[in-house]
């Protein structure tokens, strides 16, 4: 099973609300990132988490939090967020950073997210 | 930020006909991926080199590695209408362990 589950598909919210996306994944893994996709760009990047500690974050603005509380489940917080930030997100995740292992890295179906 | 730069930005081609599609990266990688992403959706990983091998195949994909060259390609053969996807390369390198992504070909299969 290469499942990687998020939730909510979409979410509409507005720029004084609070919201969050959740990741699950179930293979074991234990490096989970967050990319952001913007329309016809490749995806940026984001956070990264390496057995449950956050290892990378690429210069991401403090109205995303990010979360792991476990293995299996990523967070990403939303808060006082800018129409900007409209977006598809998608969550991975690999065995391990990728590196020299060459793991595979594996991908959700991603969340639609619009600010107005 | 990207390390990876694709060509051609768009691609059209008939059913039946091959497309390739290039990938160059700046600098020494330790593997370099392709994906799949079809309109709105999540990506699909479909092939995974490592940078000390040089051709892997699967079905009716096959990719090359050029290191010397810093650059990867992705065939696909005898393509159907249900290919029409945005490909993407993704390259970890020496010294940075996650993927970043190049700026994808966007692949138009016409039955």
């Amino acid at each position: 099973d290469t499942e990687v589950t998020q939730t909510p598909k979409h979410l509409v919210m507005g720029m004084t609300n609070k919201k969050s996306l959740k990741c699950e994944q179930h293979m074991g893994h234990r490096a989970m990132y967050w990319y952001k996709q913007k329309a016809k760009k490749p995806p940026e990047l984001m956070f990264v988490y390496s057995y449950e500690k956050l290892s990378i974050n690429e210069s991401v603005p403090s109205r995303f939090s990010p979360e792991c509380p476990n293995s299996s489940l990523l967070n990403l917080h939303l808060h006082a967020l800018q129409p900007e930030d409209s977006a598809l997100y998608l969550c991975a995740s690999s065995q391990v950073r990728t590196g020299v292992a060459g793991n595979t890295i594996y991908f959700g179906e991603g969340s639609w997210l619009t600010v107005v | 930020s990207q390390q990876g730069e694709e060509d051609p930005q768009a691609l059209s081609i008939q059913e039946g006909e091959n497309a390739t599609m290039n990938c160059s990266y700046k600098t020494s990688i330790n593997n370099l991926q392709w994906y799949r992403q079809n309109s709105g959706r999540g990506l699909v990983h479909l092939i995974l080199i490592r940078s000390n091998e040089r051709e892997k195949h699967s079905g009716r994909l096959r990719v090359t590695l050029d290191t010397s060259k810093k650059s990867s390609s992705l065939l696909i053969t005898a393509s159907r209408a249900a290919d029409t996807a945005s490909y993407f390369c993704a390259t970890d390198w020496i010294g940075n362990n996650d993927m970043r992504f190049g700026a994808g070909t966007r692949l138009t299969v016409k039955p």
